[in-house]
């Protein structure tokens, strides 16, 4: 069984620029998070979709925004990129709303110049 | 507020040699609690979940709701130990992770 795939894996931007981050989760699982990995914040979550319907947000502006589709891939979008947006993304997968259990991809590490 | 605390950045011991790694939470309801450990360059990956009462990779974690920790051991130590671990809560019905800020431990030889 694969693994959750988060693509790419690494990702240069400027300033400004706008960016799509993708996870394609255990095949099965409905439920996609996502979490910004930071030094010096930690993990910190960001939203989580389930059945194309985001359940639940952190505390991000609303420059982050998500989606999921109907084959539960997800993708998550952050506008006018600023140099504190520069983290490792992480996306886990759940089988279910009431599974707790979740499977994180490698994560996509981004910079912002 | 759903908060976990891990007091130690980094812990250092040396092979076969007892380990503790700890975690407090403040949750007000029934959390979950787990352990999730990231080995260097791999994702990050569900080591313990406390319903679950397991060992794993001799790793045992027991929930004191009292004093609202949620404590890693390992009576021996071993090099391969070495990782980065996280401790997290959930509130249960599938609600998200609200994680640790992480313990990195180094098993010296």
């Amino acid at each position: 069984k694969a693994g959750v795939t988060q693509t790419p894996r690494y990702l240069i931007k400027t300033r400004g620029q706008q960016v799509t981050l993708s996870c394609s989760p255990i095949s099965g699982h409905r439920s996609v998070s996502w979490y910004q990995q930071t030094p010096g914040q930690g993990l910190q979550f960001l939203f989580e979709y389930f059945s194309e319907t985001q359940r639940n947000k952190g505390n991000f502006p609303g420059r982050f925004s998500g989606r999921q589709f109907s084959n539960s891939r997800s993708e998550m979008n952050v506008s006018t990129l600023e140099l504190g947006d520069s983290a490792l993304y992480l996306c886990a997968s759940r089988m279910g709303v009431g599974n707790t259990e979740a499977f994180f991809g490698q994560g996509t590490r981004l910079t912002v110049v | 507020a759903q908060r976990v605390t891990q007091p130690e950045k980094l812990l250092s011991v040396f092979k076969g040699a007892p380990v503790e790694l700890k975690c407090n939470y403040s949750y007000s309801g029934s959390p979950e609690l787990f352990w999730y450990v990231q080995y260097s360059r791999q994702r990050l990956q569900l080591l313990l979940r406390h319903i679950s009462r397991e060992s794993i990779k001799g790793f045992t974690a027991d929930l004191n709701k009292g004093e609202t920790s949620f404590h890693l051991k390992k009576p021996f130590a071993q090099e391969e130990d070495s990782a980065m671990y996280y401790c997290a809560l959930t509130s249960g019905g599938g609600q998200n992770f609200v994680f640790g800020p992480g313990t990195r431990l180094s098993v010296l030889p």
